[in-house]
């Protein structure tokens, strides 16, 4: 099985500031079929980016995804009040499907 | 645009089956990945299983003795059923389906329907 493992866990930051978030596998994703999403309270998860670096549809641009193989980044160019959640990355290139532990990005 | 629902009952007992239903509406259930994912309170999103519209599916290792999911294509649903629940069964159960067919990114979600495993 392929472990994500997110990176940090929480982290606090102001709007307008950028954030960078680390999502590392224990083994190179294939495809890199690693997705992000975002996840607020009472809603579902919200699908952020696909395929490492693809945009979904409707996604602001300060949203931008990097990385291959076994180290991938999302990037939050500059913080919006809304953009305050928990983000988890997931992968679906090696099975079983799996989903990192998340990092709660809060305000500081 | 296709609209997922769960349904099914918000209490079930210790050792007893959690069952659940994904009503699929504004779109067929051919030619996707459809899944289930949890999140226990406090915790992550644990992938559940998925089925393929051929009928096939896959389990998370630490579920598949007790997972079964199922789908009923005259009714546009796919079901979930868990057998031997325990208290770390209680969670928010999601269905979910990919953006695109073959895909497992997930960009339709349902609302989410809370469980509790309880006496």
């Amino acid at each position: 099985e392929t472990v994500l493992t997110q990176s940090p866990g929480t982290l606090s930051l102001s709007p307008g500031e950028r954030a960078t978030l680390s999502c590392r596998a224990s083994q190179s994703v294939d495809g890199n079929y690693l997705t992000w999403y975002q996840h607020k309270p009472g809603q579902a998860p919200r699908l952020l980016i696909y395929v490492a670096s693809s945009r979904a549809t409707g996604i602001p641009d300060r949203f931008s995804g990097s990385g291959s193989g076994t180290d991938f980044t999302l990037t939050i160019s500059r913080l919006e009040p809304e953009d305050f959640a928990v983000y988890y990355c997931q992968q679906y290139g090696n099975s079983p499907l799996t989903f990192g532990q998340g990092t709660r990005l809060e305000i500081k | 645009q296709v609209q997922l629902q769960e349904s099914g009952p918000g209490l079930v007992k210790p050792s007893e089956t959690l069952s659940l239903t994904c009503s699929v509406s504004g779109g067929s259930i051919s030619n996707y990945y459809w899944s289930w994912i949890r999140q226990p309170p406090g915790k992550g999103l644990e992938w559940i299983g998925y089925i393929y519209y051929s009928g096939s599916t896959n389990y998370n290792s630490s579920l598949k003795s007790r997972v079964t999911i199922s789908l009923d294509k005259s009714k546009n649903q796919f079901s979930l059923k868990l057998t031997s629940v325990t208290a770390a069964d209680t969670a928010v159960y999601y269905c979910a389906r990919p953006r695109l067919a073959g895909s497992h990114a997930y960009d339709t979600w349902g609302q989410g329907t809370m469980v509790t495993v309880s006496s």
